[in-house]
């Protein structure tokens, strides 16, 4: 079966530096990879979606990579603010079209002033 | 704004007696899904409407049923909770029709505690 595997261990780090966030899976390549920001007691809120032919997406301070040769996916935040502390999400859908989403358990990042 | 409501954010049941959840979206998305969040771990999928087209996971319980009566709502029925119930319910919409992924919305979930 499909395994995603993001580090369950918390992230700490100073404002200001650039935090850096992984996804691993396994089997098959997924046609899309999504991230989402989940808060305390919040539903998760989708931030950035990248297919499985680009290599890089970014939205402002956010950059996410693709590499499907190491079966991964980098989530890249710079000049990250307490503001970013956060638990955030991978998701895999596995065709093109409408699909379900399988979700990883989450890397939690904590950003200190 | 558009969005999707989750009804009661904490709900709170004996064990053994029948508890409903409610989601509601103004997104006027044709996909709806039920998921459950246990702490530290991933959303797992339950179930998920396309437009009136009810699919269930192989490994939801019995337990867990669903309704969707029109595109807006959708509810989360579980007959008989057990303490292994307990968990964080959020349901999510998204659209489909283009060919592309897109992207879930969710609520802010309901807090489903068992006595």
């Amino acid at each position: 079966s499909q395994k995603i595997e993001q580090n369950s261990e918390a992230l700490n780090i100073q404002e200001g530096k650039t935090a850096t966030l992984t996804c691993n899976y396994t089997n098959y390549s997924p046609a899309y990879l999504q991230w989402y920001r989940q808060d305390p007691g919040r539903g998760p809120v989708f931030l950035l979606l990248i297919r499985e032919n680009e290599k890089e997406k970014r939205k402002e301070r956010l950059k996410v990579t693709f590499d499907t040769t190491l079966k991964q996916s980098l989530f890249h935040i710079t000049a990250s603010q307490p503001a970013d502390s956060a638990t955030y999400l991978c998701a895999l859908a596995f065709l093109p079209g409408f699909q379900k989403l399988v979700f990883g358990t989450g890397t939690r990042l904590l950003v200190s002033p | 704004d558009a969005m999707v409501i989750q009804n009661p954010r904490y709900q709170v049941t004996q064990f053994g007696k029948p508890v409903t959840l409610s989601c509601s979206q103004t997104l006027n998305h044709n996909v709806m899904y039920w998921y459950q969040q246990k702490s530290s771990q991933a959303p797992k999928l339950l179930f998920h409407y396309y437009d009136k087209d009810f699919n269930n996971e192989a490994d939801t319980p019995d337990n867990f049923q669903s309704r969707r009566p029109n595109t807006s709502f959708c509810f989360l029925d579980i007959r008989s909770p057990g303490l292994g119930d307990a968990a964080m319910y959020l349901c999510a919409t998204s659209r489909d029709g283009d060919g592309n992924n897109q992207p879930q919305h969710f609520g802010d979930g309901t807090r489903l505690s068992i006595l």
